[in-house]
């Protein structure tokens, strides 16, 4: 079945630091791409998406494009600040699953930023 | 403010003390949908709704009701609780069911079954 692998947290990093989360998925059909972002004790945001090979999705400096052929989603961003502490989910959405909208998760990965 | 909103955002129960969860949103979505969240099992589907009275299992649906008889609500009902339930649940929504149609999130509702 179709499945997402992210890197493992929790990842730790200075202020203005890069960041990059991996993401992998597998999926039979033809999906779309999700990252999704956890604040403390709220629900998930819609961080950023991508519908099809090679696009680039991008919002508050992130930044995940598309990779098919290596069934790829990472996220990244330039210079990360306090305030991007957060859990980071990449997620996707078959097609081929039909009208339920469920998403495939990873299971999520943890991200600590220090001043 | 388009949102989502769960109650209680805190449940503490005993077991077999049936509970209800309840679920709103005002963007006049289609779909809606319960997710439960575990540590290392990340987050499951328990049921969804594509519409009003059009209601279907998820991959964890077992000990768990759900009803849609108006489009804005999307109660969760535990009719007999148990421990194994303790969990972080999460309500959600989407403005039809095209695959690539986000999902908005309710806080969540973190509940512990003694």
């Amino acid at each position: 079945g179709d499945s997402v692998t992210q890197m493992e947290g929790p990842v730790t990093l200075s202020e203005e630091a890069f960041l990059t989360i991996n993401c992998t998925y597998t999926a039979t059909g033809y999906p779309s791409l999700f990252w999704y972002v956890q604040y403390p004790g709220e629900g998930l945001q819609l961080l950023l998406k991508a519908t099809k090979a090679d696009d680039k999705g991008s919002n508050k400096g992130f930044e995940a494009t598309y990779r098919k052929e290596t069934t790829s989603f990472h996220l990244e961003k330039g210079s990360v600040q306090v305030s991007d502490s957060a859990v980071y989910f990449c997620a996707l959405s078959d097609r081929l699953a039909g009208n339920n909208r469920k998403l495939i998760w990873g299971l999520g990965t943890s991200l600590a930023v220090n001043p | 403010e388009a949102q989502v909103t769960q109650n209680p955002r805190y449940l503490i129960t005993v077991t077999g003390k049936k509970l209800t969860v309840t679920c709103s949103q005002n963007m006049n979505h289609e779909y809606m949908s319960w997710y439960r969240q575990d540590p290392g099992l990340g987050l499951r589907q328990i049921y969804y709704s594509m519409n009003v009275e059009v209601t279907d299992k998820g991959d964890v649906p077992e000990g768990y009701k759900v009803s849609r008889k108006e489009k804005r609500n999307f109660p969760l009902i535990l009719e007999s609780p148990s421990p194994n339930q303790t969990s972080l649940y999460f309500c959600a929504s989407s403005l039809g069911t095209a695959y690539n149609s986000p999902l908005h999130f309710g806080n969540g509702t973190r509940l512990t079954v003694t």
